[in-house]
C-alpha cells in the first residue's frame, strides 16, 4: 500500500493480558515513530527507530512497553501486564530518513484495557 | 524541553468564512519545523501544513495558510473558505532540525476542535 498501516485498527483486552501492535511503514522509509494518543489529548512521544536500532526510547512510559523493528520495516510495540491506564489509540509514522521533516500517519490502533 | 500550546479547545465556523485557530512554542533553539496536522473522526493525522522557521515568507496550502511570528514563538492557521469536510481536530506541532537523538520526534499540542456549520 502507499500509506502506513496499522493492525489491529482496535483491541481489547483485559487487565494484566500482554498486546503486540504492528505498524507497516511506507515502503523506503528509514525512520520510524511511536505516538500514544489519550482521549482528548495531543499525541505524546513513546519510541523513535533508525533502520532496526532505536536511538531514541525516552517516551516509554514504563518496562512494560518495548517495541522492536526488523528488516528495517514492520516494527511492534509490546506492551505486557496491560493496565487500564494503557487504554489509548497508538499511532505510528514513518519518515524518508530522520531529517526528513515531514512524517506520515497510520490510521492508528484503538487499545481499550477492561 | 520544548512544548507547544494550543490554547482554543474548540473552535466553530460557518460554511464558507475565514476562521484562525492559534498555537504558540516555547524553545530555545533558532532552526526548527512546524506543522499543522488534521485528526477527522477516521484517526488519520493529515499533514495540512509545514514551515521552516529559517524562511521568513508564511506557508500555503490552497485554502489554509500560517502566520508564523518567530520572535512572539506564534503559529496560527487560518483557514479560509470553510468547508464542511475541514471539521476536524487541528493539532500543531514543533520539531528540531538538529539530528542530535531525541530531537527527531514531533511536540504535540492538545488541539483544537474546529466545528463547521452550514
Amino acid at each position: 500500500g502507499a500509506g502506513v498501516s496499522q493492525s489491529p485498527s482496535n483491541k481489547v483486552t483485559e487487565k494484566g493480558k500482554d498486546v503486540e501492535l504492528r505498524c507497516d511503514p511506507i515502503s523506503g522509509h528509514t525512520a520510524l515513530y511511536w505516538y500514544r494518543q489519550r482521549l482528548g489529548q495531543g499525541l505524546e512521544f513513546l519510541i523513535y527507530f533508525q533502520g532496526n536500532s532505536a536511538p531514541d526510547k525516552s517516551g516509554l512510559p514504563s518496562d512494560r512497553f518495548s517495541a522492536e523493528r526488523t528488516g528495517e520495516s514492520v516494527s511492534t510495540l509490546t506492551i505486557q501486564r496491560t493496565q487500564q491506564e494503557d487504554s489509548a489509540v497508538y499511532l505510528c509514522a514513518s519518515s524518508l530518513a530522520p531529517n526528513q521533516e515531514t512524517q506520515y500517519f497510520g490510521p492508528g490502533t484503538r487499545l481499550l484495557v477492561l | 524541553a520544548q512544548t507547544v500550546t494550543q490554547s482554543q479547545p474548540e473552535m466553530s465556523v460557518q460554511e464558507a468564512e475565514t476562521v484562525t485557530l492559534s498555537c504558540t512554542y516555547d524553545t530555545s533553539e533558532s532552526d526548527y519545523y512546524l506543522f499543522w496536522y488534521k485528526q477527522p473522526p477516521s484517526r488519520q493525522m493529515i499533514l495540512v501544513i509545514r514551515q521552516e522557521a529559517y524562511k521568513q515568507q508564511n506557508a500555503t496550502e490552497n485554502r489554509f495558510s500560517v502566520n508564523f511570528q518567530k520572535a512572539a514563538k506564534s503559529f496560527s492557521l487560518k483557514i479560509s473558505d470553510s468547508q464542511l469536510g475541514d471539521a476536524a481536530m487541528y493539532f500543531c506541532a514543533y520539531r528540531s532540525s538538529s539530528t542530535q537523538g531525541g530531537s527527531e520526534k514531533l511536540v504535540f499540542g492538545k488541539g483544537t476542535k474546529l466545528t463547521v456549520n452550514p
